[in-house]
């Protein structure tokens, strides 16, 4: 059973990157797509980006060029980085897995911008 | 974009009774690519339906979806108590995959 464990940086100044990682768990990158999801009280779950086994990848454009996602098939895991973090990017972000819709989820990680 | 809106907002109900859930999306979405999630408090989603009406592995027969072009529906036959919790629609036919904003199930 696929399992997906996320970590990474939760505190944040205004500027700053935000890493994440997800390592996936019983299974393979070699299929389906990856994917960032967050959830900020105000605006609900929002889809961030993604990426397939090929290292193919899309992104929301309303983070237009500050995202980027990679996989690390070495490790098997797959990354987040945000650039130019404000306190809109405030949220619980997850990793998860997409194939007929979002099947697999991480524990999700508080990222906090401030000051 | 696809635009998705959730109706209502929040569904006051007492467990046992039936539950439905709208999800109206501003364009048709393709091969039924609509999924629906439970999400409780200080939890991760939870996949519920996908391809509009398939039941994700473990997904109790009470749950049910139907609808195809751009109006989908979650049924819950009958309210269990830990049914209570809110519900996502999202559309995964093409990018971005856009998410409704949500209806809360209530106890009455």
């Amino acid at each position: 059973q696929v399992r997906l464990q996320q970590w990474g940086a939760g505190l944040l100044k205004p500027s700053e990157t935000l890493f994440l990682s997800c390592t996936v768990y019983g299974g393979s990158l070699n299929f389906d797509f990856w994917s960032w999801v967050r959830q900020t009280p105000g605006k609900g779950l929002e889809w961030i980006a993604e990426v397939d086994y090929r290292g193919t990848t899309n992104n929301n454009p309303s983070l237009r060029s500050r995202i980027s996602v990679s996989l690390h098939t070495s490790h098997n895991q797959f990354s987040l980085k945000l650039t130019s973090v404000t306190a809109a990017d405030t949220a619980v972000y997850y990793c998860a897995r997409l194939t007929d819709g979002l099947d697999v989820w991480g524990q999700g990680t508080t990222v906090t911008v401030s000051s | 974009e696809i635009v998705l809106t959730q109706s209502p907002g929040t569904l006051s109900l007492s467990p046992g009774e039936r539950a439905t859930l709208s999800c109206r999306a501003s364009q048709s979405v393709s091969s039924s690519s609509l999924a629906w999630y439970q999400q409780k408090p200080g939890q991760a989603p939870r996949l519920l339906i996908y391809g509009a009406s398939t039941r994700a592995t473990g997904i109790p027969d009470r749950f049910s979806g139907s609808g195809s072009g751009t109006d989908f529906t979650l049924t819950i036959a009958r309210l269990e108590p830990e049914d209570f919790a809110v519900y996502y629609c999202q559309q995964y036919s093409i990018t971005p995959r856009t998410f409704g904003q949500g209806t809360k199930v209530e106890i009455k």
